[in-house]
């Protein structure tokens, strides 16, 4: 399978805990994205990573929420001192650029419920 | 803020028949938008998408509409088939690529 992979698919945590997921985006694809994903919405947009520098990040994102490309290949995403609130599906995207259309692929998701 | 949003939360069409599902947005410097379709599980998959500076664009079965005077997008599908039901989001590119997505519409596909 040549797509974008999450790991892990779920993930339980306890609140206050620190969780991390991984996106292996297309290999040829140099745009990764991050989303934030709740039951019923549409994805809400994290960060977007062009090669590895981290170009844009959402205002609303946490100081808790950081993520790295560092290699310019897979990314990570770490949320530190989990809360309730941060349940959600974590989607990833990848797609090449520059141009004027952006077509990204988005990998299955990490679901994360934190009690 | 900028925004995207659809007018029905679901449709229900009988297989065979044409759909429509609409989209608007209120950002009028987005210059790109995109249709993607989400089945239960899964990430969204990308389905067509549109350039501001185009008014329509066809793809297999489905086309995208934008009327930028109105600020409006809207996808239909033709000849609708069960393995279309699913969840369908619009999303439009404001600025930088921040992609600002709708809350979804859900299409039920009746046999």
């Amino acid at each position: 399978d040549t797509g974008v992979s999450q790991n892990p698919r779920h993930k339980i945590t306890k609140r206050g805990q620190n969780v991390t997921f991984r996106c292996d985006p297309i290999s040829e694809h140099n745009r990764l994205y991050w989303y934030r994903q709740t039951l019923g919405q549409g994805p809400e947009f994290l960060t977007y990573f062009q090669n590895e520098a981290q170009l844009e990040k959402s205002r609303l994102l946490s100081d808790r929420f950081s993520a790295e490309r560092p290699k310019g290949s897979f990314s990570t995403l770490e949320i530190q001192r989990t809360e309730q609130g941060d349940s959600a599906m974590y989607l990833c995207a990848s797609s090449w650029g520059p141009g004027s259309t952006d077509t990204q692929y988005f990998g299955p998701g990490t679901r994360l419920t934190v009690l | 803020g900028e925004s995207v949003g659809l007018h029905l939360p679901t449709l229900s069409v009988q297989e065979g028949d044409n759909s429509i599902i609409n989209c608007a947005y209120s950002n009028s410097a987005s210059d790109y938008f995109i249709w993607y379709k989400q089945e239960s599980g899964k990430g969204p998959q990308f389905i067509i998408d549109i350039r501001s500076n185009m008014d329509k664009r066809q793809g297999q079965r489905v086309t995208v509409l934008l009327n930028k005077t109105v600020k409006h997008l809207s996808l239909q599908i033709a000849a609708t088939q069960p393995g279309d039901s699913a969840v369908y989001f619009c999303a439009e590119r404001g600025y930088g690529q921040n992609f600002v997505f709708g809350p979804g519409t859900r299409l039920s596909v009746l046999p």
